[in-house]
């Protein structure tokens, strides 16, 4: 089945340091999905990608999604404790023809940032 | 706009035990989701309905896992019996769109199950 790899597991910087998290995909994704999770809290949706190549941009946040369609980035710049958290990829897939697909996480970036 | 309700917030059993757990999702939304977050693993899907109809649950162990949303809108998700390996936060989540769209799904703030 679909697996979707993101690395680094943790990441740890200081804050106004900038962040990268890398997400790649075993199969070519419909759509790449972003969600924040902070700790004790559960995952809250931050954006979608959808056409080869595309960037966007969340004031300090950009995400990537690649020319293949099978990997994304999040970079966040000068981080803020405010960002301290997880960050997963989710990569939809619905290649198959049928009328619904499935989102699948990856295993997440855990960032903590000191002040 | 209500989010998705979950409750309990927290269950501790014994295994072998049975338990279950209620999903109300936002007002519209035909889609709702319930995955599985293991600590420190990405959440995984168990099941997927579309409306009151099962359109994914291939990840769902059914020997034990139950699950249904007979009136297309609240669901309930059932473990009989527990084992300690369930131990994990059920996530409930609902979204207009089975693709995401400009809103994603929307999550719960999920069940804590501690199977002792």
């Amino acid at each position: 089945g679909q697996q979707v790899m993101q690395i680094p597991q943790y990441q740890h910087v200081q804050e106004g340091e900038d962040f990268t998290t890398y997400c790649n995909s075993s199969t070519t994704l419909s759509n790449i999905q972003w969600y924040k999770q902070r700790p004790g809290g559960h995952p809250v949706f931050l954006i979608q990608l959808v056409k080869s190549g595309e960037v966007k941009k969340q004031k300090r946040l950009t995400f990537q999604f690649g020319e293949a369609k099978k990997n994304s980035s999040l970079h966040i710049t000068a981080t803020q404790t405010t960002d301290v958290g997880t960050y997963f990829c989710a990569g939809f897939n619905n290649a198959g023809g049928t009328s619904y697909g499935k989102l699948t996480f990856g295993q997440g970036t855990i960032l903590t940032v000191h002040p | 706009e209500a989010g998705v309700a979950q409750s309990p917030r927290y269950k501790i059993i014994e295994k072998r035990q049975s338990v279950a757990f209620w999903c109300n999702p936002i007002s519209g939304h035909a889609t709702l989701y319930w995955y599985q977050q293991i600590l420190g693993q990405g959440p995984k899907l168990l099941i997927q309905f579309q409306n009151n109809g099962v359109v994914d649950d291939s990840q769902l162990p059914k020997d034990r896992f139950s699950a249904e949303r007979l009136k297309g809108v609240d669901s309930t998700l059932k473990i009989q019996p527990a084992k300690l390996e369930d131990s994990a936060v059920y996530l409930c989540a609902s979204s207009l769109k089975n693709s995401g769209g400009s809103y994603g799904y929307t999550f719960g703030s999920g069940t804590r199950l501690t199977v002792v």
